[in-house]
């Protein structure tokens, strides 16, 4: 199996900060990188797929990069209906993995 | 819109099997080229995938399930099913249907719509 390493497990930021979540794959992946967001009782949300492609309807703050087998998340300017867990995905191959998650915490 | 929505008994006692239905509304699942998934998340945990039903009927499962395990299908009532047997604590999760999309090459491969989840617990 894939193994997604997320790092930081958590993160205390504000609202207006630039954060960076990074990923990484236990082997190359190419670009075939999903993160979702996840708030307290909710389901996951997709922000973006591909490493790089923001899903429709999310907002631009929200950026993705990598390659191979490191990637990352960028919220540019943080607002406060940002801080909630998100996890990584890898879909290149079968079982399909997530990473540990992310709690991001307003400071 | 297309909408996911689980359903089942939110108790099951250890060594039976737990049932889950997901019905989905706004798109049918045995046209257009989408998997149907099941995905697990533990109490306070992360995420971990369960398997698929494709449109076409074939079924993938992951491994470390797979014994016990099965995902099937209602096209009339345009359904999926997890029947997960003989389960322990360890099987105590909220259950998420979803669908997968493969919408081309490079890495456009993703969950795009997800239930709102099913707690399952585990417990005599």
């Amino acid at each position: 199996d894939i193994q997604m390493t997320q790092s930081p497990s958590s993160l205390s930021a504000s609202v207006g900060d630039r954060v960076t979540i990074t990923c990484r794959a236990s082997q190359s992946i190419s670009a075939y990188v999903n993160w979702y967001q996840q708030k307290p009782e909710k389901a996951p949300k997709l922000l973006i797929y591909a490493a790089s492609i923001l899903q429709s309807g999310v907002p631009s703050r929200f950026s993705g990069s990598g390659s191979g087998t490191d990637f990352s998340l960028t919220i540019s300017s943080l607002q406060p209906e940002d801080f909630a867990t998100y996890y990584c995905q890898q879909s290149y191959s079968t079982p399909y993995t997530f990473g540990q998650g992310t709690k991001l915490e307003i400071k | 819109q297309v909408q996911l929505q689980e359903s089942g008994p939110g108790l099951v006692k250890p060594s039976q099997t737990l049932s889950l239905t997901c019905t989905v509304s706004g798109g049918s699942i045995s046209s257009g080229d989408y998997y149907w998934n099941w995905i697990r998340q533990h109490p306070g945990k992360g995420l971990e995938w369960i398997g698929y039903i494709y449109y076409s009927g074939s079924t993938y499962y992951n491994p470390s399930l797979k014994s016990r395990l099965t995902i099937s299908r209602d096209t009339s009532k345009n359904q999926f099913s997890l029947k997960l047997s003989s389960v322990t604590a360890a099987d105590t999760a909220v259950y998420y249907c979803a669908r997968r999309i493969e919408a081309g090459l490079g890495g456009r491969d993703y969950f795009d719509y997800w239930g709102q989840g099913s707690l399952v617990t585990v417990s005599s």
